[in-house]
């Protein structure tokens, strides 16, 4: 069963410092990876996806995630951090022959001046 | 309109009262999904529907959800004899077409459930 596992509930930077936010996933073949950002009062926004290919893809607000296979990965990682990132971040895997996403449960980002 | 949108934004109900959630998709979007986040969890997929037709109602958890979107627009998801444990958010997404590769899903706010 796909599953997808997020391992830090919380993280706290300062302004300026790099991001890395942890994904691992479970899935029987190549996964579609997507992140996801929602800010409060907010609906989930796309960060960005991997289907194929170039496993460093990019997306917005100047983040980027590498797919590692060997590892089972999808990591998102921003060089400096903006106060305006502190929001609660989901990494998902979607189905190749269906419509559904798989959660993991989530970090939560903190900036601090 | 602009995005997707979802009413009421909060709903606290009494145990045992029927609640009904609304969801308005962007327009032109034939695909719609509802999602159901508890707390410090990441959402988890309840149903989806392409136009009118509910193609899968899987992730919906017993016999007490349902879902409808008579005419391919808006939809509702109706949760009756409301127990604690359905409190969470809910959440709507939208879609041009199905296949998570080719159409990207744009969420809505949500809406809060507390069950008394």
């Amino acid at each position: 069963a796909q599953s997808v596992t997020q391992p830090d509930i919380h993280i706290t930077v300062s302004e300026g410092a790099s991001l890395e936010l942890r994904c691992n996933y479970s899935y029987g073949a190549t996964p579609y990876l997507f992140w996801y950002v929602q800010s409060p009062g907010q609906g989930l926004q796309l960060l960005l996806k991997y289907f194929s290919g170039d496993t460093l893809v990019q997306g917005i607000k100047g983040f980027e995630a590498e797919f590692k296979r060997s590892q089972s990965s999808f990591n998102l990682r921003k060089p400096s951090v903006h106060w305006s990132d502190a929001a609660e971040y989901f990494c998902a895997v979607g189905e190749k022959a269906g419509n559904q996403f798989y959660f993991g449960t989530g970090t939560s980002l903190t900036v601090i001046p | 309109g602009a995005g997707v949108s979802q009413s009421p934004r909060y709903k606290v109900t009494k145990r045992g009262q029927d609640v009904a959630l609304r969801c308005d998709p962007i327009s032109g979007h034939v695909s719609l999904y509802w999602y159901r986040q508890a707390l410090g969890q990441g959402p988890e997929f309840l149903t989806y529907f392409n136009y009118e037709a509910q193609q899968d109602k899987s992730g919906l958890p017993n016999d007490r959800f349902s879902a409808e979107r008579p005419e391919g627009s808006i939809s509702t998801l109706t949760i009756q004899r409301t127990e604690q444990r359905d409190s969470a958010m809910y959440r709507c997404a939208s879609s041009l077409g199905t296949g998570v590769r080719y159409h990207e899903q744009f969420f809505g706010p949500g809406t809060r459930l507390t069950v008394l």
